[in-house]
């Protein structure tokens, strides 16, 4: 078991451009998460998946973005035009359905230019 | 709503016990939750409690939870500077709702 990884750990990215980030979560977790921290900030909740179906998505998570995880098993997060307000590290968990304990990647920091 | 509240920095001296603070909304909350955060690094799952207790411990760590008051604190007994990070609370409503972290930096 290694644990939630998350590609890339960081990008760079200039306004307007798409950026794609991917979670590969704990093995037979069926729950997975994806949260955004801004500095100084707690993390907030973007969307979660249940398998590969999406459960709840925050209105944090406007238009530009989107989540997708097609075979329940890694997530990719996209987000589409982006703008400087997105700069921050976007963070994904994982969990077993049933035990609630959450478990986190090293997270991706996007930078906005 | 929803809100958890925390203070923003502590400081205390490395053999010392630290205590942070933390007050939460939801009622509903059945877990209750400690993440700590170092720097650069996501965030590791240190302890939680189950909103029916009252207190729980695990080694350094004592967790209490006063239902009434809607109040979580976490003790961290023998503090070290190995502990020096962000420690964030966390209610679950089916997703995880943060505190702004609180800052604890022990010093020698």
């Amino acid at each position: 078991d290694t644990g939630v990884s998350q590609n890339p750990r960081h990008k760079i990215t200039k306004r307007g451009q798409n950026v794609t980030f991917r979670c590969d979560p704990i093995s037979e977790h069926n729950r997975l998460y994806w949260y955004r921290q801004t500095l100084g900030q707690g993390p907030e909740f973007l969307t979660y998946f249940q398998n590969e179906a999406q459960l709840e998505k925050s209105r944090l998570l406007s238009d530009r973005f989107s989540a997708e995880r097609p075979k329940g098993s890694f997530s990719t997060l996209e987000i589409q035009r982006t703008e400087q307000g997105d700069s921050a590290m976007y963070l994904c968990a994982s969990s077993l359905l049933g035990t609630d304990e959450q478990y986190f990647g090293p997270g991706t920091r996007l930078t906005v230019t | 709503g929803e809100d958890v509240e925390q203070s923003l920095f502590l400081s205390v001296r490395e053999g010392d016990s630290s205590v942070i603070n933390c007050t939460y909304t939801d009622s509903s909350s059945t877990y209750l939750y400690w993440y700590k955060q170092e720097p650069g690094a996501g965030l590791q799952l240190l302890t939680y409690i189950f909103s029916n207790m009252d207190m729980k411990q695990d080694q350094r760590l004592t967790v209490l939870l006063n239902k009434k008051d809607k109040h979580l604190s976490l003790r961290i007994a023998d503090t070290q500077t190995g502990d020096s990070a962000i420690y964030f609370c966390a209610e679950n409503t089916d997703k995880l709702i943060f505190g702004t972290g609180t800052r604890l930096q022990v010093f020698p």
